[in-house]
């Protein structure tokens, strides 16, 4: 069965970069079916898709963030990771990370992390 | 603002049976399938419906889904008060090349 796990710190001061990971278990990153995805949702608002990691490297980005943001992995870990640099107080949300199965026109989330939240302040 | 278009919110008494709507446009909706999401409060969403009208294993057979166009519909069937939850429809965008959401819609049981 398999389950995602997100980690990292909950505070992260403004103008820094945002640090999360996504442990994996029970499956491999490399899998051919699947992408593996960020996904946040600020207190009391809906969700925002992030952006998608391929094993081959390939990646999708959500166009209002794709500046500050970069999805890599570290298969070795079987890990997926996020890095979201220059945060506001805007940025203050829970981020989920999800396996994606992506076969256009097909795509669904099937299986999602906990959630962490993660606040912006000073 | 959100690219898909759902109601804010939604009701019924337990046994109803209610529909959440999802409108979207030609590149998201009217080109891949439609997912729907529930999320109950304080957890994680749960895939509740994919490829526009399948049910993951262990989603109750009440819980339905249909598009048309570039619209989708939610329907739950036999309400019951755990079904009090949110509920987010989502589809791939081939102009912005990733995934939307609607803005959510809160079912609430009376």
């Amino acid at each position: 069965q398999v389950q995602l796990q997100e980690s990292g710190p909950g505070l992260v001061k403004p103008s820094e970069t945002l640090s999360l990971t996504c442990t994996v278990s029970g499956g491999s990153i490399t899998s051919s079916y699947y992408n593996w995805d960020w996904i946040r949702q600020p207190p009391g608002k809906g969700l925002e898709w992030i952006g998608s990691f391929y094993y081959s490297g390939s990646t999708y980005y959500n166009p209002s963030l794709k500046s500050r943001v970069t999805i890599s992995a570290d298969t070795s870990k079987n890990q997926f990771s996020l890095m979201l640099s220059s945060v506001t107080a805007a940025d203050t949300a829970v981020f989920y990370c999800a396996r994606h199965w992506l076969w256009l026109p097909y795509d669904a989330f099937d299986i999602w992390g906990q959630g962490i939240m993660v606040t912006v302040s000073s | 603002q959100s690219v898909l278009t759902q109601p804010p919110s939604a009701s019924g008494t337990p046994g109803q049976r209610v529909t959440i709507s999802c409108s979207g446009s030609r590149s998201n909706i009217g080109s891949n399938t439609v997912n729907w999401y529930q999320q109950l409060p304080g957890t994680a969403p749960k895939l509740l419906i994919y490829s526009n009208d399948q049910r993951p294993s262990g989603v109750p057979d009440r819980f339905s889904g249909s598009k048309s166009g570039t619209s989708a519909s939610l329907a739950i069937s036999g309400l019951q008060s755990e079904d009090e939850a949110d509920y987010y429809c989502a589809a791939w965008d081939d102009t912005l090349n990733g995934v939307v959401f609607g803005g959510g819609t809160k079912l609430t049981v009376l």
